[in-house]
């Protein structure tokens, strides 16, 4: 059971748009730290997507963006394509476990 | 550009102990740069990722409190490199491990991982 919840699974069209959602608690997201989005494309490394809730490192297209409220945050992205097929994950941090916490990772499928 | 790459053995007995290393290359790991710090990844096959601890460049060490009683990072700054040991391993502990740099706020809290090592796959047998 991860400490932050993530749809197992989504899906969508090439050229739509899907979001995927990391729900926390007051402990972590609701408390104020911030939510960083990891892209896993199959067989390889994890990358930073988002860090900083709604920041794109060098590279990153700008279909993908990302938001904070509350307890939750979210990742959208937009202009689905083929290679966007992988694993995201959310991470941010809790101050009850004094460390990092990860989602439970979601996984994309463009139909 | 700074690189990271896990080193160590690939089998590990049950109830023996795992060491892992992370060498970091085109940067430094003792810098005094507070806002960084070295953590520790791993992703059991087929599962999602799990934070198994990290050390701050001012020294804090911090562990996923479910390991917390196994575990032990620490930094050699001479070799420019961090490690793992994880000890009574079991059948559960079978992953691949990843090594990363980690952002580090004032306040001491832990955020984004990048960049990663290419990470290194440890299997417990019996």
């Amino acid at each position: 059971q991860s400490v932050l919840t993530q749809p197992p699974s989504v899906s969508g069209a090439p050229g739509q748009r899907v979001i995927i959602s990391c729900t926390g608690s007051r402990s972590n997201i609701g408390a104020g730290y911030d939510v960083h989005w990891y892209q896993q494309l199959p067989g390889t490394v994890p990358k930073l997507l988002i860090y900083d809730n709604i920041n794109r490192p060098s590279g990153v297209p700008d279909r993908f963006s990302g938001s904070k409220s509350g307890s939750s945050a979210s990742l959208a992205i937009s202009g689905l394509q083929a290679d966007d097929e992988a694993d995201y994950y959310c991470q941010s941090y809790d101050t009850s476990l004094s460390g990092s916490v990860f989602g439970g990772g979601t996984k994309l499928t463009v139909l | 550009q700074l690189q990271l790459q896990e080193s160590g053995p690939g089998l590990v007995k049950s109830s023996e102990t795992l060491s892992l290393t992370c060498t970091v290359s085109g940067g430094s790991i003792s810098s005094s740069d507070y806002y960084w710090g070295w953590g520790w990844i791993r992703q059991p096959p087929g599962k999602g990722l799990e934070w198994i601890g990290s050390v701050s460049n001012s020294g804090r060490i911090s562990y996923n409190p479910s390991l917390k009683s196994r575990v032990t990072i620490s930094v050699d700054t001479s070799k420019n490199q961090f490690s793992l040991m994880l000890n009574s391993v079991t059948a559960a502990d079978t992953a691949v491990y990843y090594c990363a740099r980690q952002s580090v706020y004032s306040s001491g809290s832990l955020n984004w991982l990048d960049p990663w090592g290419q990470g290194t796959v440890v299997t417990v047998s019996s």
